[in-house]
């Protein structure tokens, strides 16, 4: 099992609320990425990082930031929650060269906002 | 444009049965196809990887095949388990950037029934 690990698992939130969702990995992987994913849907990269300082946005366009002070930290926030953006949201990581092509995922964040 | 589709979309078997489980594309310049396993409310987990000189690929019960002429991939179950009612995603890398761009299918649901 891969040691990535994503929290919180669920959150509950009303409409206007900051939040962050975090997303820590200690494999030492230099790519980081950010998912949102609906249900019966596919991913969709919403957000990744090549490295410390490095943050890109993804395919979707999300309302979320993201940042990459640390090479294991990648969390991603939301300065005002809105019943759109009720998602489940999975971080992935993986490391540069031979196997740049594996990404490992975490178990997600399903977030509700009321 | 770059896409992945599957097919069925769900599938219900029994206990102890065999399956197949089929992902067209057009995703290129193509690196490599990947299958894997979403457990509900989980984070993906990879099941096979193949490159381009690869047809055929097993973990375990899982065998995992790819023409990459025709585009297709399929992944056959072997004796399937309870445990393997899962969401499963075939998902396309392209060679043309040093992320490594990912393109995910929808997902097959098998519910595998005692």
């Amino acid at each position: 099992e891969a040691d990535i690990y994503q929290t919180p698992r669920y959150l509950v939130i009303g409409t206007g609320k900051k939040i962050t969702l975090e997303c820590s990995q200690t494999m030492g992987h230099d790519k980081m990425y950010w998912y949102q994913q609906d249900p019966g849907m596919e991913l969709h990269l919403i957000h990744y990082s090549y490295g410390v300082n490095s943050t890109e946005k993804g395919d979707l366009s999300s309302e979320s930031t993201v940042s990459r002070i640390r090479t294991e930290h990648f969390p991603l926030t939301l300065e005002s929650a809105r019943p759109s953006h009720t998602s489940q949201y999975l971080c992935a990581s993986s490391t540069t060269g031979e196997l740049s092509y594996e990404q490992y995922f975490g178990p997600g964040t399903r977030l509700t906002v009321t | 444009k770059n896409q992945v589709e599957q097919s069925p979309q769900s599938l219900i078997i029994l206990e102890g049965k065999n399956c197949t489980l089929q992902c067209n594309y057009t995703v290129s310049p193509f690196s490599n196809l990947r299958w894997y396993k979403q457990d509900t409310g989980r984070g993906p987990v990879s099941l096979t990887i193949m490159t381009f000189s690869e047809n055929t690929k097993s973990n375990g019960r899982y065998t995992a095949t790819l023409d990459a002429d025709t585009k297709q991939s399929s992944l056959h179950i072997t004796a399937s388990q309870l445990s393997d009612s899962a969401s499963y995603i075939c998902v396309v890398s392209d060679r043309g950037s040093t992320l490594g761009r990912l393109y995910f299918g929808r997902g097959t649901q098998l519910t595998v029934w005692p």
